[in-house]
């Protein structure tokens, strides 16, 4: 069983431009987080879609968002980056409910310069 | 709001000695636990969880964490540490009901073993 893919790796910006990140999550997984990791914030969490719809959010700027698509794949885009938004972005996905447990990929580190 | 907790920000130890990482977390009706293990420039991988049943879980490679309602913890232990246990280590509980996936993560524990 195939687990968790982000791509890419790794991404390099200049400020003010504007990424999307891509997860592929486990097969049969509905739903996908996405997480952002600094090393003064730690981690935290940016938002959650099941089926396609957004069900939570957190506390970030709306330069921040995502989409699901009907094959459960999910895509995050952060427009006019800022060097604070470096960081790895971590994509997880589960099942249902808030007793499943989390498989995460290998993350995306993106660097703006 | 749900909240956690993890006491020590690194902990060093020396090969084959025990240790233990604390988390406690802040109370909720419903609590479902977690423990992940980062290694450098990787994502997170899970050691272990507390969902319903036995308070003490273990994991495939000698871990265990015991949960205490009445003290909050969810501390990690291992009896004997190996030089490849040095990683990061994040305490999570999972919030939301009408299953929202969100986990509240710790700010982490770093463990370097020693030779």
């Amino acid at each position: 069983k195939a687990g968790v893919t982000q791509t890419p790796r790794y991404l390099i910006k200049t400020r003010g431009q504007q990424v999307t990140l891509s997860c592929s999550p486990i097969s049969g997984h509905r739903s996908v987080s996405w997480y952002q990791q600094t090393p003064g914030q730690g981690l935290q969490f940016l938002f959650e879609y099941f089926s396609e719809t957004q069900r939570n959010k957190g506390n970030f700027p709306g330069r921040f968002s995502g989409r699901q698509f009907s094959n459960s794949r999910s895509e995050m885009n952060v427009s006019t980056l800022e060097l604070g938004d470096s960081a790895l972005y971590l994509c997880a996905s589960s099942g249902v409910g808030a007793n499943t447990e989390a498989f995460f990929g290998q993350g995306t580190r993106l660097t703006v310069v | 709001a749900q909240s956690v907790t993890q006491l020590d920000s690194q902990v060093p130890v020396f090969e084959e000695a025990p240790v233990e990482l604390r988390c406690n977390y802040s109370s909720s009706v419903s609590v479902y636990l977690f423990w992940y293990v980062q290694y450098p420039n990787q994502g997170l991988q899970l050691l272990l969880k507390y969902l319903s049943g036995s308070t003490l879980v273990e994991s495939i490679n000698g871990f265990e964490a015991e949960f205490n309602k009445s003290q909050t913890s969810f501390h990690l232990r291992k009896p004997s540490v190996h030089i490849s246990d040095t990683a990061e280590y994040f305490c999570a509980v999972s919030v939301g009901s009408g299953g929202y996936n969100k986990l509240i993560f710790g700010a982490g524990t770093r463990l370097a073993v020693h030779p």
